[in-house]
């Protein structure tokens, strides 16, 4: 079972607040990715880190900011949260195994209002 | 830039059918993944494919890797309610780049 944990599972907001989803994983993975993904449909890659102090934006144009202070903790920040922001995001890490599998968190599912 | 198409968007099965579900590359790739993803639940990797014409099984599972490294399919034998869930493949370059397909949703009928 993978050791990668996303807080809060459920969040419901007004808009224009403040959000911040955690994520963290005790594995000691250097990789570490944001993916947000609508309900039925396909996962898109809005951020990533190969490592510590390493940020890249993905895919997808996304409003939100990452950080990377420790290996551990990835937390993905919406200053100011609108409607078009309510999905679902799901954390995940790699590690250096050949299979090159990704770990996900359970998501965070955030509503907008 | 990279594109994963996959087929079908939507399957439905009486339990005991057979299911697959095909995926394209726009390019060739390093390797593929798939990966099942439960109602209200996250994606769980299955398997990863990384040599031209590769076919692997896991149980009612089989997997293949296409010659031209450029699509895949994953088959199900005599589907179960356990089943249920989408599919999704995602391609993988050899820099590290991994592209998700739109997803398969299985339903099955008991």
């Amino acid at each position: 079972e993978a050791d990668i944990y996303q807080t809060p599972r459920y969040l419901v907001i007004g808009t224009g607040k403040k959000i911040t989803l955690e994520c963290s994983q005790t594995m000691g993975h250097d990789k570490m990715y944001w993916y947000q993904q609508d309900p039925g449909m396909e996962l898109h890659l809005i951020h990533y880190s190969y490592g510590v102090n390493s940020t890249e934006k993905g895919d997808l144009s996304s409003e939100s900011t990452v950080s990377r202070i420790r290996t551990e903790h990835f937390p993905l920040t919406l200053e100011s949260a609108r409607p078009s922001h309510t999905s679902q995001y799901l954390c995940a890490s790699k590690g250096q195994a050949n299979t090159g599998e990704l770990f996900f968190g359970e998501g965070s599912r955030l509503t907008v209002l | 830039g990279q594109q994963v198409m996959q087929i079908p968007q939507y399957q439905h099965v009486q339990e005991g059918e057979d299911f697959t579900t095909y995926c394209n590359s726009s390019t060739t790739l390093s390797n593929i993944q798939w990966y099942k993803q439960r109602p209200g639940g996250h994606p769980v990797f299955l398997i990863q494919l990384v040599k031209s014409g590769e076919v692997k099984k896991q149980k009612r599972l089989t997997f293949q890797f296409g010659e031209a490294k450029k699509n895949s399919s994953l088959h199900i034998t005599a589907t179960q309610t356990t089943d249920v869930g989408t599919y999704f493949c995602a391609g993988g370059t050899s820099y590290g780049k991994l592209t998700f397909g739109q997803g398969t949703i299985l339903t099955v009928h008991p």
